[in-house]
């Protein structure tokens, strides 16, 4: 079974530029997250997607990123304009279900971000 | 919210040698996840143990719920389980499950 895949793999831009990062859950999987990981921190939820619906994105800086996940499959993650602490590791996690039963989630190889 | 503390923050150890890695946290959880973050950065699952003991080779978890703490063992170590190791509890917020994730305990296994 093919795991959560993420592009680019690393990514370095200058502060105001912009950057968008892609993901692809395990087939079937109908939870998708995004979490950011700043050095020498455990990761943090950014946004949570059950299908294509936003469940939670209470800690998404909705001034500078934005997340869609279009036919409940696929998902994007942009950051506009980026700033010098968006330096990070972003971490795409899927899940089977969501709700009742508090499934085990499912890491990606994350996209390393570089802002200068 | 949830607090999740692990300790030791860092731990080196000759290989060959056994450790125990300790998660606490601060409510009542009913699911916990231990990962493994090797150089690359991936995180890979290690369990998935709400309560219990389990045991993948040479690693093995317990979970005491009611007490609010989680081990990982890793006996006979080896030079590839360096890495960062995690553990997470889901955290219900906003309608959500997100995990709540400690700060890691750093492994260096050396040769």
């Amino acid at each position: 079974e093919a795991g959560v895949a993420q592009s680019p793999r690393y990514k370095i831009i200058e502060k105001r530029q912009s950057v968008a990062f892609w993901c692809n859950p395990i087939s079937g999987h109908a939870t998708l997250y995004w979490y950011q990981q700043i050095l020498g921190q455990g990761p943090k939820l950014l946004i949570q997607f059950q299908n294509n619906g936003v469940v939670d994105d209470s800690q998404l800086p909705k001034d500078r990123f934005s997340a869609e996940r279009l036919k409940g499959v696929d998902s994007t993650l942009k950051i506009q304009p980026a700033k010098l602490e968006d330096s990070a590791v972003y971490l795409c996690a899927s899940s089977l279900v969501w709700g009742a039963t508090i499934d085990e989630q499912y890491f990606g190889p994350g996209t390393r971000l570089t802002v200068t | 919210g949830i607090q999740v503390e692990q300790s030791p923050p860092d731990l080196i150890l000759q290989e060959g040698a056994n450790s125990t890695l300790r998660c606490n946290f601060s409510d009542s959880v009913n699911n916990l996840q231990w990962f493994h973050q090797n150089p690359w950065g991936q995180l890979i699952n290690l369990f998935y143990i709400p309560s219990g003991t389990k045991q993948n080779g040479r690693l093995s978890a317990t979970t005491v719920a009611t007490e609010r703490y989680s081990l990982l063992y890793i006996s006979s170590s080896q030079t590839t389980d360096s890495g960062v190791y995690f553990c997470a509890v889901p955290h219900s917020g906003a309608g959500s499950y997100q995990l709540t994730f400690g700060k890691g305990t750093k492994l260096s296994v050396i040769p």
